[in-house]
């Protein structure tokens, strides 16, 4: 048990709906990230945030947006959702500058657009 | 674009097995080299941080080598057991960007 949690674990919903995935971070880890995995291909970053403020921007579409929020918890909000963006979402958190940025990945939040 | 490529895309070898794979990444601007073990059904956990020039780390059976001057790494698994069968990920940071750049991985199955 990495300390990230993420929910929901699976998520199934239809073509043009929106979503909402929630991530909470290790206690004292101010870095959040968010990625998407497809089939067959590797952990593409989507976004990261740090103490609330978007730090690193990804591959990621327009019709997708995430937020840190005060109690550093972080949200990834899909919408106009597309059978292509069924994939496995992980969050991962770090510990604050100076560790390397050894990163700290939550379960994952299986999507599955029919 | 960072490039970071992981060889060979997948493995098979018996229990009891040595293994090594590669990872190769822009030997520019370098600040730290990754290494993640991924199973299946579950989300990837750091093996090791690496960020000197000729730095080894070892975690039981595991070890890996950083090379920053030519842009490789090598991950080694000794005497491999089923249990070691997993995804191993490599994932590259510059010293300007804070984000980890993953590679798409070697996939090991070690069978008895």
């Amino acid at each position: 048990d990495s300390g990230v949690t993420q929910t929901p674990k699976h998520l199934i919903t239809a073509t043009g709906q929106r979503v909402t995935l929630r991530c909470s971070p290790r206690s004292g880890d101010l870095s959040v990230y968010w990625y998407q995995q497809s089939l067959d291909q590797g952990l593409q970053f989507l976004i990261q945030y740090y103490n609330g403020e978007e730090r690193a921007k990804g591959n990621i579409l327009e019709r997708f947006s995430a937020q840190q929020f005060p109690d550093l918890h972080s949200e990834l909000n899909l919408s106009s959702l597309e059978l292509g963006d069924s994939a496995l979402y992980f969050c991962a958190s770090s510990p604050p500058p100076g560790s390397h940025n050894e990163q700290f990945f939550g379960p994952g939040t299986r999507l599955t657009v029919l | 674009i960072l490039n970071v490529e992981q060889s060979p895309q997948s493995l098979h070898v018996q229990e009891g097995d040595s293994t090594n794979f590669t990872c190769s990444f822009p030997s520019s601007n370098f600040y730290a080299l990754h290494w993640y073990r991924w199973e299946t059904a579950k989300s990837p956990e750091a093996l090791f941080v690496m960020t000197l020039n000729g730095d080894e780390k070892k975690k039981g059976r595991i070890s890996a080598t950083l090379n920053t001057k030519e842009g490789y790494s090598y991950l080694y698994i000794k005497g491999s057991q089923p249990e070691d069968s997993a995804t191993y990920l490599c994932a590259f940071k510059t010293g300007t960007a804070s984000k980890l750049t993953f590679g798409t991985g070697t996939r090991l199955q070690v069978t008895l």
